[in-house]
């Protein structure tokens, strides 16, 4: 069955680092990729997605993501994480043979140290 | 401004007490969805919608019903809840459906949290 694995519950940094969060899919063909942010006490917001062509794609807020074939991969970047980016992150992906609906992973927890 | 309006935000009640959580979306969207979201186990699709009066099972259906008589509402309707439905409900509606879908965004409501006692 297709999946989306987010393998860190919680991620720390301290505010100014850079920021990696990791993101694997499992299927057979390359998805369509997501990754979204839900801020505290708010519905979720597209940061940016992965169909095709360039495999570095630049989100909103700062965030970019790299999608590695190899690998399964899509993680998500800033060089320089603000205290404002304490959110939850969620990567998604549509598969071909899913009905177009979302397979989302369990999420991620960033929290940013002073 | 376009948004998804989810009601009530808070909701506590009781075992086996017939609740409906509404949601509205003011963009003219043809998709709608209802998530669950639990710790650790990320979003789950309850229902969704692809137009008027078409409605399809997601992962968890189950003790979950849904209506979508207009395109603007699809409320989500727990006839007999029970405390494992305690959890944080959205809401969420995009433009497409089908092939191109991946091309819209979804946009999601602020969410209806659900203590079920």
């Amino acid at each position: 069955a297709q999946s989306v694995t987010q393998p860190d519950i919680h991620i720390t940094v301290s505010e100014g680092a850079s920021l990696e969060l990791r993101c694997n899919y499992s299927y057979g063909a390359t998805p369509y990729l997501f990754w979204y942010v839900q801020s505290p006490g708010q519905g979720l917001q597209l940061l940016l997605k992965y169909f095709s062509g360039d495999t570095l794609v630049q989100g909103i807020k700062g965030f970019e993501a790299e999608f590695k074939r190899s690998q399964s991969s899509f993680n998500l970047r800033k060089p320089s994480v603000h205290w404002s980016d304490a959110a939850e992150y969620f990567c998604a992906a549509i598969f071909m043979d899913s009905n177009y609906q979302l397979i989302w992973g369990a999420g991620t927890k960033l929290i940013i140290k002073p | 401004e376009a948004q998804v309006t989810q009601n009530p935000r808070y909701l506590i009640t009781v075992t086996g007490k017939k609740l409906t959580v509404t949601c509205s979306q003011n963009m003219n969207h043809e998709y709608m969805s209802w998530y669950r979201q639990d710790p650790g186990l990320g979003l789950r699709q309850i229902y969704y919608s692809m137009n008027v009066e078409v409605t399809d099972k997601g992962d968890v259906p189950e003790g979950y019903k849904v209506s979508r008589k207009e395109k603007r509402n699809f409320p989500l309707i727990l006839e007999s809840p029970s405390p494992n439905q305690t959890s944080l409900y959205f809401c969420a509606s995009r433009r497409r459906t089908g092939v191109s879908s991946y091309n819209s965004p979804l946009h999601f409501g602020n969410g209806t949290r659900l203590t079920v006692t």
